[in-house]
């Protein structure tokens, strides 16, 4: 157990739905990241949060947005979902904003319908 | 940019074989280099790391030694077991720059009795 947390750990919805993932991170750890693992495109670094504020941006899509709130857990918010969103979303977690060290969580499969 | 290549799978084994996975990277500086393991329905778990040239990490008898001259971080593993089925991902953590983690495509190992 590495003592992150993501709920919910599955999601059935529909092509142009918008849906909210949950992440608590590892108490104390200050740094939230979000990642996409699909079969094709591999794990994919989405944003990384620091302390509430976004520190580090990859690859993600103007319909993808996230935010950390002042408790550390993070929200990453999907909307107008298309089948190809359907994939593994991770969050993982690390104590500093460097974040050589990630914990991840056990992930939410989305599968866009 | 920074990258990481990993041999493709799956690499299939019977029990008490000798296992490698072969990564080699590419990026400026002096990167650090990770092994994370992902069981099936699990996050991804940090396995070794190595974070300077000549470093060998290792952890539940994987190793993998940092190689500046090959730019290579290959895994092994002496004997493996059943319960080493899992997928395997190396990264780096480039120096300097935004600290996110850079993986390869992972590579899929299944160990059979």
């Amino acid at each position: 157990d590495s003592g992150v947390t993501q709920t919910p750990k599955h999601l059935i919805t529909a092509t142009g739905q918008r849906v909210t993932l949950r992440c608590s991170p590892r108490s104390g750890d200050l740094s939230v990241y979000w990642y996409q693992q699909s079969l094709d495109q591999g794990l994919q670094f989405l944003i990384q949060y620091y302390n509430g504020e976004e520190r580090a941006k990859g690859n993600i899509l103007e319909r993808f947005s996230a935010q950390q709130f002042p408790d550390l857990h993070s929200e990453l918010n999907l909307s107008s979902l298309e089948l190809g969103d359907s994939a593994l979303y991770f969050c993982a977690s690390s104590a500093d904003r460097v974040g050589e060290t990630q914990y991840f969580g056990p992930g939410t499969r989305l599968l866009v319908l | 940019g920074d990258s990481v290549t990993q041999m493709e799978g799956p690499v299939t084994l019977s029990e008490e074989a000798f296992l490698t996975i072969n990564c080699t990277y590419t990026a400026t500086g002096y990167p650090s280099l990770f092994w994370y393991v992902q069981y099936p329905g699990e996050g991804l778990q940090l396995l070794l790391k190595a974070t300077k040239a000549d470093d060998k990490g290792s952890n539940k008898g994987f190793e993998a030694t940092y190689r500046k001259e090959t730019t290579s971080f290959h895994l092994e593993k002496g004997s493996v077991q059943v319960s080493d089925s899992a997928v395997y991902f190396c990264a780096l953590v480039a120096s300097g720059g935004s600290y996110i983690p850079t993986f390869g495509r992972g590579t899929s190992l299944i160990v059979h009795p």
